[in-house]
């Protein structure tokens, strides 16, 4: 098994950029996480999934943030326009959900530097 | 404010001895888990340990949970230098264990060879 899949790695953008991260989950796993980790603020969930379906997006700083998931090995999470205080790393998580405890993998993450 | 504080925020120890960490929490949970992670990589998950459970072990690692105290400790034996790396709890306040978990701010633990 690959585990999470994240790209890119890095990604290095101006401020007022659209940025755009990818998430391919662990193959039968039907919850995705996207996370944010930060020196100052720690590691922030910002939005989770159930079967393709947004359940809570209470962690989404602002409007500019949104993700999608139009299918089960593949989401998104855009940020229009970006700005400095958006660098940090992006991590994505699965798991599958039914069983009774609650593991979940994370991917490698992606280190956005915004300008 | 985080559910989980962990305690010490760092820690160095020589090669060959214990290091405990601990987690404490402010709301009655499902579950506890431990998660690794190495610098520049993705949290791995180490162990979890339900409300029910006490004390639980995996390899060279014990974790305790003290419902009562709302914290729980881990204890990693014989450490080594691959131990390096910041550890995180995270709790789980569902009932039905759905989906949320609520990370720490973490420990990171320098192991000196």
């Amino acid at each position: 098994d690959a585990g999470v899949i994240q790209s890119p790695r890095h990604e290095v953008t101006e401020m007022g950029q659209e940025v755009t991260l990818r998430c391919k989950p662990i193959s039968g796993h039907n919850s995705l996480f996207w996370y944010r980790q930060t020196m100052m603020r720690g590691l922030e969930l910002l939005i989770y999934f159930n079967n393709n379906v947004p359940i809570d997006d209470s962690g989404m700083p602002e409007d500019r943030f949104s993700a999608k998931m139009p299918n089960a090995s593949f989401s998104t999470l855009k940020i229009q326009p970006s700005e400095p205080r958006d660098s940090a790393v992006y991590f994505c998580a699965s798991r599958f959900s039914g069983r009774t405890y609650n593991e979940q993998f994370f991917g490698p993450g992606t280190r956005l530097t915004v300008l | 404010s985080q559910q989980g504080e962990e305690d010490p925020q760092a820690l160095s120890i020589q090669e060959g001895e214990n290091a405990t960490m601990n987690c404490s929490y402010k709301t009655s949970i499902n579950n506890l888990q431990w998660y690794r992670q190495n610098s520049g990589r993705g949290l791995v998950h180490l162990i979890l340990i339900r409300s029910n459970e006490r004390e639980k072990h995996s390899g060279r690692l014990r974790v305790t949970l003290d419902t009562s105290k709302k914290s729980s400790s881990l204890l990693i034996t014989a450490s080594r230098a691959a131990d390096t790396a910041s550890y995180f709890c995270a709790t789980d306040a569902s009932n039905f264990g759905n989906e949320k978990l609520t990370f720490g701010t973490g420990t990171r633990l320098t192991i000196i060879p």
